[in-house]
């Protein structure tokens, strides 16, 4: 089955550690986003690749790093620079490029850092 | 001012009852419109996805769209237990570029009780 698989489902982390997050799709889409979740927060975009190799800083990009290298990957370090990384950090993907095609989500990896 | 606005709730329903989520929003540059469900510890998932005025169905779903209004709504007939979620509205604004353009409510938790 196609899919978004993102790993791992929990991860714990010490402050002051850098920490990636997997994200992998097989749906031979083009764009891949990460977005973080929090209670009462709603969705919030940190980075988006639109091709391979190129990627853009959405609107919480601070303390995080991407690289695209390869089309079905897009993984994200959350660096010890984030000052508030405890959060639910959802992958997506979209077929195109195109301004309104609609996402795609796998199911999250909650991250813990005390 | 937001956005885009919705509802948290918690909304509880028993089974079998219609149930009327709505967003609402602010910039008319919004085209594009969908309605994402979540299960707890789960990504979303894409229910529903429209882009003119009026009403969209799938089976128990309905999507509508009123620009005039700027007022979106989901209508959930003969509600199941299993529709208990978070349910989330997602706009597109109109004009090209990236799809840093989307823009999430923050979601309304839904209860459907037996």
């Amino acid at each position: 089955d196609g899919g978004i698989t993102q790993s791992p489902k929990y991860l714990f982390r010490k402050e002051g550690q850098n920490v990636t997050l997997s994200c992998e799709q097989n749906l031979n889409h083009d764009a891949m986003y990460w977005y973080r979740q929090d209670p009462g927060q709603g969705l919030r975009l940190i980075y988006y690749s639109q091709i391979v190799n190129d990627f853009q800083k959405g609107d919480i990009a601070e303390g995080y790093s991407v690289s695209r290298e390869k089309k079905e990957s897009f993984p994200l370090t959350v660096t010890s620079a984030q000052k508030n990384p405890t959060a639910f950090y959802l992958c997506a993907s979209s077929r195109s490029r195109e301004y309104n095609s609609p996402l795609h989500f796998g199911n999250g990896t909650r991250l813990t850092v005390t | 001012q937001k956005e885009v606005e919705q509802d948290p709730g918690p909304l509880s329903v028993p089974e079998g009852a219609i149930v009327s989520l709505n967003c609402t929003y602010s910039n008319s540059a919004f085209q594009y419109f969908m309605w994402y469900r979540q299960y707890s510890r789960k990504g979303p998932e894409l229910l529903m996805y429209t882009y003119s005025s009026g009403n969209k169905e799938d089976g128990r779903f309905t999507a509508q769209v009123d620009k005039s209004s700027k007022y979106i709504s989901l209508f959930i007939r003969d509600s199941q237990p299993s529709d208990s979620a978070t349910y989330l509205c997602a706009m597109i604004l109109n004009y090209g570029g990236s799809q840093g353009n989307l823009i999430f409510g923050k979601g309304t938790k839904l209860s459907v009780k037996p």
